[in-house]
């Protein structure tokens, strides 16, 4: 089966740019994630959606980053402008129904970097 | 200037022994307990969650148990091989059954061949 995918794998952009990362969950988890890691901070939920709908949002860090859930099988988190201190790996994940006791399971990231 | 980032707890075992990696919570009223491993360049693989009704769990090579009353949770792996060398985290489900997971800051394991 396939995992989590997200693209692009990296991104090198400079400032003020505008940045769409995109993820498709596993089919048929109802639960998607947006995550970012960096070495100061560690692993930061940014974001989830339950069911397509954002649930909680209360880790996105400004007005320059937004997230969308179009359908169960895609989602885009948007930086616009960029800035250098957004450079992290942002991971997305997603899990099977929407409550706790769920395992969440990863794709391996968008290593950017904001020159 | 001089950039400070997370200073992670590092294991260092030889390939053979069992290796045990502590985490800490911070909730009591948590009810799930999830561990996984991340190696360089990817992301973090689910290896073995818990609920709060159990008080171990075994999977293959790894075992996880959970002291709620001193709120610890560990993993163990045995015979520890060089391909476990990564950076092991776990997390605590939300109390409040939302789904969202609490991850702590990570372990590195090192298996010394």
């Amino acid at each position: 089966d396939a995992g989590v995918i997200q693209s692009p794998r990296h991104e090198v952009t400079e400032m003020g740019q505008e940045v769409t990362l995109r993820c498709k969950p596993i089919s048929g988890h109802n639960s998607l994630f947006w995550y970012r890691q960096t070495m100061m901070r560690g692993l930061e939920l940014l974001i989830y959606f339950n069911n397509n709908v954002p649930i909680d949002d209360s880790g996105m860090p400004e007005d320059r980053f937004s997230a969308k859930m179009p359908n169960a099988s895609f989602s885009t988190l948007k930086i616009q402008p960029s800035e250098p201190r957004d450079s992290a790996v942002y991971f997305c994940a997603s899990s099977r129904g929407t409550g706790a006791n769920q395992p969440q399971h990863f794709g391996d990231g968008t290593r950017l970097s904001i020159l | 200037g001089e950039s400070v980032g997370l200073h992670l707890p590092t294991l260092s075992v030889q390939e053979g022994d069992n290796s045990i990696i502590n985490c800490a919570y911070s909730n009591s009223a948590s009810d799930y307990f999830i561990w996984y491993k991340q190696e360089s360049g990817k992301g973090p693989q689910f290896i073995i969650d818990i609920r709060s009704n159990m008080d171990k769990r075994q999977g293959q090579r790894v075992t996880v148990l959970l002291n709620k009353t001193v709120k610890h949770l560990s993993l163990q792996i045995a015979a520890t091989q060089p391909g476990d060398s990564a950076v092991y985290f776990c997390a605590e489900g939300d109390s409040g059954n939302t789904g969202k997971l609490i991850f702590g800051q990570g372990t590195t394991l090192q298996v010394k061949p």
